[in-house]
C-alpha cells in the first residue's frame, strides 16, 4: 500500500494567490482529515470527512479555506486568497473507520505539504 | 471540550530510558495513541492502548495508562539517537466525534 499521498510536497506562492492542496487517502479508508501544523499553534484539525461527507469543519480558520471530497479517493484543500499567516505544514490523514476492529479510528498521515506564502 | 497536555521537551542520554507523559480530560476516552514525528515527516503511529488496559509492551516501548488519573505515559527503553523526534499523545472518546484529539507534542532529544 502506498499510504496517504499528498501533493505538492512544497508550495511557495505570493500573497493573494490561490493555493490547492491535494490528498489521496489509503484505499478503503472511510474517513479523511486535514490538519495544519505550525510552531505557534501546534497540530490543528481543520476538517474531516466520513464517507466523503464533511462532518466537522469547525477548525477551518475562515472563509478563505474550503475543502472538498468529490470521491472516496481524492480530497482538496483550497486557500483563496492566501496570506502569509497561512504558511504552515498541511497534513492529510485517513482512517478505516469500519465497524469493529482495534484500529478502526487510527489515523494514517501523509508526508505533508509545506506551504510558504510570501 | 477534550484536552490533551504534554510537556514540551525531554532530553536524555543514549542508552537511558525515556519517559514521556501525557494527561487528558476526556473521561469517555476509548483509545489512546502515541505518534512519532521525525523532522520533515508526517506523524507515524507508534502504538496504541485501549482504555480498559493498564499496560502494553511492544519491544522497547511500554505504554502505561492510569485511567483514574487520566494519565498516559510512553517509556522507551535503551533510547537511541534515532529516537529523537516529536512524540504526540492522542485520544478518541465515545462521544460520536470521530477525530483524534492531539497533545502539543514532546520533543525528545537524545544526546550521544
Amino acid at each position: 500500500d502506498a499510504g496517504v499521498i499528498q501533493s505538492p510536497r512544497h508550495e511557495v506562492t505570493e500573497m493573494g494567490q490561490e493555493v490547492t492542496l491535494r490528498c489521496k487517502p489509503i484505499s478503503g479508508h472511510n474517513s479523511l482529515f486535514w490538519y495544519r501544523q505550525t510552531m505557534m499553534r501546534g497540530l490543528e484539525l481543520l476538517i474531516y470527512f466520513n464517507n466523503n461527507v464533511p462532518i466537522d469543519d469547525s477548525g477551518m480558520p475562515e472563509d478563505r479555506f474550503s475543502a472538498k471530497m468529490p470521491n472516496a479517493s481524492f480530497s482538496t484543500l483550497k486557500i483563496q486568497p492566501s496570506e502569509p499567516r497561512d504558511s504552515a505544514v498541511y497534513f492529510c490523514a485517513s482512517s478505516p473507520h469500519v465497524a469493529g476492529g482495534p484500529l478502526r479510528e487510527t489515523q494514517y498521515f501523509g508526508p505533508g505539504t509545506r506551504l510558504l506564502v510570501l | 471540550g477534550e484536552d490533551v497536555e504534554q510537556s514540551l521537551f525531554l532530553s536524555v542520554r543514549e542508552g537511558d530510558s525515556s519517559v514521556i507523559n501525557c494527561t487528558y480530560t476526556d473521561s469517555s476516552s476509548t483509545y489512546l495513541y502515541w505518534y512519532k514525528q521525525e523532522p520533515g515527516a508526517g506523524l507515524q503511529l507508534l502504538t496504541y492502548i485501549f482504555s480498559n488496559m493498564d499496560m502494553k509492551q511492544d519491544q522497547r516501548l511500554t505504554v502505561l495508562l492510569n485511567k483514574k488519573d487520566k494519565h498516559l505515559s510512553l517509556r522507551i527503553a535503551d533510547t537511541q539517537t534515532g529516537d529523537s523526534a516529536i512524540y504526540f499523545c492522542a485520544e478518541i472518546g465515545d462521544t460520536g466525534r470521530r477525530a483524534l484529539t492531539f497533545g502539543s507534542g514532546t520533543r525528545l532529544q537524545v544526546q550521544p
